[in-house]
């Protein structure tokens, strides 16, 4: 059974950075083809995508975000990390990751996602 | 840049009732990479159909995907009380990456 939970800060400060955690089970992202990719949405919107990370380290940014995202993995603990420099309110709402298999389709599993406000 | 336009905004039916939900690219796109999500209030998003028309595991057959170029169709064929959510189509595209559209709110009439 695949899950994943995300956990993080749920209040930032504008101009910090914020720090993301995404823990899952069921899968190893040792394996090939394996990946998982962090969306957001800001409250009432659509989905946005903003990185993705691959079982061969392979990662792709959205890229108006990319100067100021960093997705790494630790197959360890079975985490990946989403660091966002730089934020600011517009970057309010609830952070999901969610596991994929192979580039470029679709996200198969998700976590419940994790609220973040960035407010001074 | 790719952009993925739903339509219509929000679709308003009675359980029973055939749905169809529309999602445009604004240039012609693989079938390959297209997906459909649910989402309910306070939920994450749920997978129900990749490859524009292969139902992910445990999705009923009411609902169907089909769809090539750019234009693709998300429909429900009979309505349950638990098909009222938000859909999403998503595209991948290697240039831009993964690309949401706006979302089509079903309601109840």
């Amino acid at each position: 059974q695949i899950t994943l939970k995300e956990s993080g800060p749920t209040l930032v400060t504008p101009t910090q950075t914020l720090t993301l955690t995404c823990t899952f089970s069921g899968f190893s992202l040792t394996t090939s083809g394996v990946g998982v990719g962090w969306i957001r949405q800001p409250p009432g919107k659509t989905l946005e995508w903003l990185a993705v990370i691959y079982w061969n380290d392979d990662d792709r940014y959205k890229p108006s975000l990319r100067s100021r995202l960093a997705i790494t993995k630790d197959t360890s603990k079975n985490q990946v990390v989403l660091t966002m420099t730089n934020v600011h309110p517009v970057d309010t709402g609830t952070y999901f990751c969610a596991h994929v298999v192979g580039l470029g389709y679709a996200f198969d599993f998700w976590g419940p996602g994790t609220r973040v406000s960035v407010t001074s | 840049e790719i952009v993925l336009t739903q339509s219509p905004g929000t679709l308003s039916l009675s359980p029973g009732e055939r749905a169809t939900l529309s999602c445009r690219a604004s240039q012609s796109i693989s079938a390959n990479y297209l997906a459909w999500y649910q989402q309910k209030p306070g939920q994450a998003p749920r997978l129900l159909m990749n490859g524009a028309s292969n139902w992910a595991p445990g999705i009923p057959g009411r609902f169907s995907g089909s769809g090539s170029g750019t234009d693709f169709t998300l429909t429900i064929s009979s309505l349950e009380p638990e098909d009222f959510a938000v859909y999403y189509c998503q595209h991948y595209d290697d240039s831009f990456m993964y690309i949401f559209g706006q979302g089509t709110k079903l309601e109840i009439k």
